[in-house]
């Protein structure tokens, strides 16, 4: 079945950029999004990407699509102690139902000063 | 204007005891999802519904029913709960089409003792 990974855990220095990876196995996922959960709260979505393009900025965020490798990133730029929260990679219209959203497993990402 | 609401917020069960989890949403969304946290196991689909009196299962929908007898409510329901079944629940929805954003309730804390 449709599978996405992620690394559990990111620490960066405050200012540095941060870059988040992903993978994923369905190669017919039409669409990728990042979702950004803070302590306690819901999921928020940050950008997301379609199948045919290869990058998205939007402001501090970039958005790298590499569809030959299934593997998608975020990169963060100028991380602020605000950014500190769980960022889950998600696809969606996967081979099987063009209506679920699979999620990875998130990842933390911590702000050293 | 609301958004998606989960009601209730926390709760502790015995084993065996069954309940209700309503998500309800005021956007006319088409879809709604039901997700379960897992620390290390991201957001895993439990069941989804394309529409007012259909569901459908997703990744792990054993040990759990839903209903959705009104576009506006998607219910969880539990009939025997178990410990494996402590997690935090979240209810998610979005229009139809392939790129809409997905909305997504402040989840419900279970633990089944």
């Amino acid at each position: 079945g449709e599978d996405v990974e992620q690394s559990l855990f990111l620490s960066v220095r405050e200012g540095d950029s941060s870059v988040i990876n992903c993978t994923y196995t369905d190669s017919s996922s039409t669409y990728l999004y990042w979702y950004k959960q803070e302590p306690g709260a819901g999921l928020q979505l940050l950008t997301y990407i379609f199948s045919n393009m290869d990058m998205k900025q939007d402001q501090r965020l970039t958005v790298l699509l590499n569809k030959k490798d299934k593997h998608l990133s975020l990169r963060i730029a100028d991380t602020q102690t605000g950014d500190s929260a769980i960022y889950f990679c998600a696809g969606g219209g996967m081979s099987s139902s063009a209506s679920k959203i699979i999620f990875g497993s998130g990842t933390r990402l911590s702000i050293r000063p | 204007n609301a958004g998606v609401t989960q009601t209730p917020k926390f709760r502790v069960l015995k084993t065996g005891q069954s309940m209700t989890l309503l998500c309800a949403q005021d956007m006319n969304h088409e879809y709604m999802y039901w997700y379960r946290q897992d620390p290390g196991m991201g957001l895993r689909l439990i069941h989804y519904s394309v529409g007012e009196g259909t569901t459908a299962k997703g990744e792990v929908p054993d040990g759990y029913n839903v209903s959705r007898l009104k576009k506006q409510n998607f219910l969880l329901g539990l009939e025997s709960a178990a410990p494996s079944q402590t997690s935090v629940y979240f209810c998610a929805s979005r229009t139809s089409g392939l790129h809409t954003e997905a909305f997504f309730g402040q989840g419900t804390r279970l633990t089944v003792v």
